[in-house]
């Protein structure tokens, strides 16, 4: 069983949809929460991260950590088609130096 | 643009071939990570050096190696060459060692082909 599941899609919504992504973890010490943006052929960026469990929003993006279910998402309110690329969890415990990351969910927005 | 460059941009060679790849990272990053993305793997987390110095190991095969040089760019050394080592190459920097929330930026990655 991989350490970080996430479900690898792909995932088709139309423009202005709620696009909802998820992992889930098995290491209960992670403590930290990221999601990276990787467009084709680019690598990841950071999106956002939370410290623990609760949520955190930026703009059309909210974050939530439900560490007691070891569940974590990301919501991406009035997607556009600029929105269209793959999301990648990751994780890191409090004192990993290693990042632990999920396989990515391709997400693709239709005009 | 993150500020990692990382070259070449692809690279196509045949087994058994050994290969380098290169990292800089960005400005005044003292770390330095190399991820393998494939996939059926994702990305896997394969080395991280911190100011010259290895610092955590992750799923890096006996036939890899890496080094980090006093100017702080990386290389990435990967020797007998396999068909399954095809596969997305990324070289990553943070300001420090990695701890807590700290970002990671990553470069674009070197495409490794080998046939």
């Amino acid at each position: 069983q991989k350490e970080v599941e996430q479900d690898p899609g792909p995932l088709s919504v139309p423009e202005g949809a709620i696009v909802s992504l998820n992992c889930t973890y098995s290491n209960s010490a992670f403590q930290y929460f990221m999601w990276y943006r990787q467009y084709s052929r680019k690598g990841p960026e950071l999106l956002m991260y939370t410290y623990s469990s609760g949520n955190k929003e930026d703009g059309r993006f909210t974050a939530q950590v439900d560490k007691s279910s070891k569940y974590i998402s990301l919501f991406i309110r009035d997607s556009q088609p600029s929105d269209s690329a793959t999301y990648l969890c990751a994780m890191r415990g409090l004192n990993d130096y290693k990042l632990s990351f999920g396989a990515g969910t391709t997400v693709t927005v239709r005009a | 643009d993150s500020g990692v460059t990382q070259t070449p941009k692809h690279l196509i060679t045949a087994t058994g071939q050994r290969v380098t790849l290169r990292c800089s990272p960005r400005s005044g990053d003292l770390s330095v990570y190399w991820y393998q993305q494939s996939l059926d793997q994702g990305l896997q987390f394969l080395i991280q050096y911190y100011n010259g110095e290895e610092r955590a190991k992750g799923n890096i095969l006996e036939r890899f190696s890496a080094q980090q040089f006093p100017d702080l760019h990386s290389e990435l050394n990967l020797s007998s060459l396999e068909l399954g080592d095809s596969a997305l190459y990324f070289c990553a920097s943070s300001v420090s060692g990695g701890w807590a929330n700290e970002k990671l930026f990553f470069g674009s990655g070197t495409q490794l082909s080998v046939l």
